[in-house]
């Protein structure tokens, strides 16, 4: 079963509080992504991972870490949450990291910080 | 720059009428361009509808349709009769073939369909 989890799927932090967002896919899928979508905007790319311990920034990156130590398992670390970090954050993964690549994407975690 | 963009906003469409949304694309660097559309349903992820990676080709999935067209740099999402179950969000998307750097997605589209 072609799957991309996330967890949690909801999350309320206070400012200046660590995040820690989960991201795993059984597909043995080399390539992942850590996008946020805001209201009115497209998603934007924070950091893409090609394989484990071998990642790379996006567009984004400022304010957000990130880990791989499985292939299947790609977390996205907030170290002192602010409050424009409040969105929608979406997880996803592919075969190739090639722009013609096929993403299959998790279903979100909608991140608040108070 | 790079850049997708996509009928804004809402849409909201009767049920068994037909269905475009517009999505144009501008580049600067993409000599070969992939187009993509992406829907996302309530309580899930993005998922590929349709992907065209070749100029004047045309793409089909669920009775959907969006054709390359490279003159007027565009790549419609259409549909002939849509279904209350087509309600979702719409993403057009572009892509190179060099890498994740050039890859664009649209800002959405909210489809509502009306019984």
């Amino acid at each position: 079963d072609m799957k991309v989890t996330q967890m949690p799927r909801y999350l309320i932090k206070r400012m200046g509080e660590n995040v820690l967002l989960e991201c795993g896919q059984d597909m043995s899928h080399e390539t992942m992504y850590w996008y946020r979508q805001d209201p009115g905007l497209g998603l934007q790319l924070i950091y893409i991972s090609y394989d484990v311990d071998s990642n790379s920034e996006g567009d984004i990156p400022k304010g957000y870490r990130v880990s791989r130590k499985k292939r299947e398992h790609f977390s996205l670390i907030l170290d002192s949450a602010k409050t424009n970090q409040t969105s929608v954050y979406f997880c996803a993964s592919s075969a190739d990291w090639g722009g013609y690549a096929e993403q299959f994407f998790g279903p979100g975690t909608r991140l608040t910080v108070l | 720059g790079d850049s997708v963009t996509q009928t804004e906003g809402q849409v909201t469409v009767s049920e068994s009428k037909s269905l475009i949304i517009n999505c144009t694309y501008s580049t600067t660097s993409i000599a070969y361009p992939n187009l993509f559309w992406y829907v996302r349903y309530p309580g899930e992820g993005l998922q590929l509808l349709l992907k065209v990676i070749t100029a004047g080709q045309k793409g089909s999935s669920r009775g959907f349709e969006a054709t390359y067209n490279k003159e007027t740099t565009s790549f419609h999402l259409q549909k002939a009769s849509v279904q209350e179950s087509d309600s979702a969000v719409y993403y057009c998307a572009l892509g190179g073939n060099t890498g994740y750097q050039n890859f664009y997605f649209g800002k959405g589209t909210s489809l509502t369909v009306i019984p």
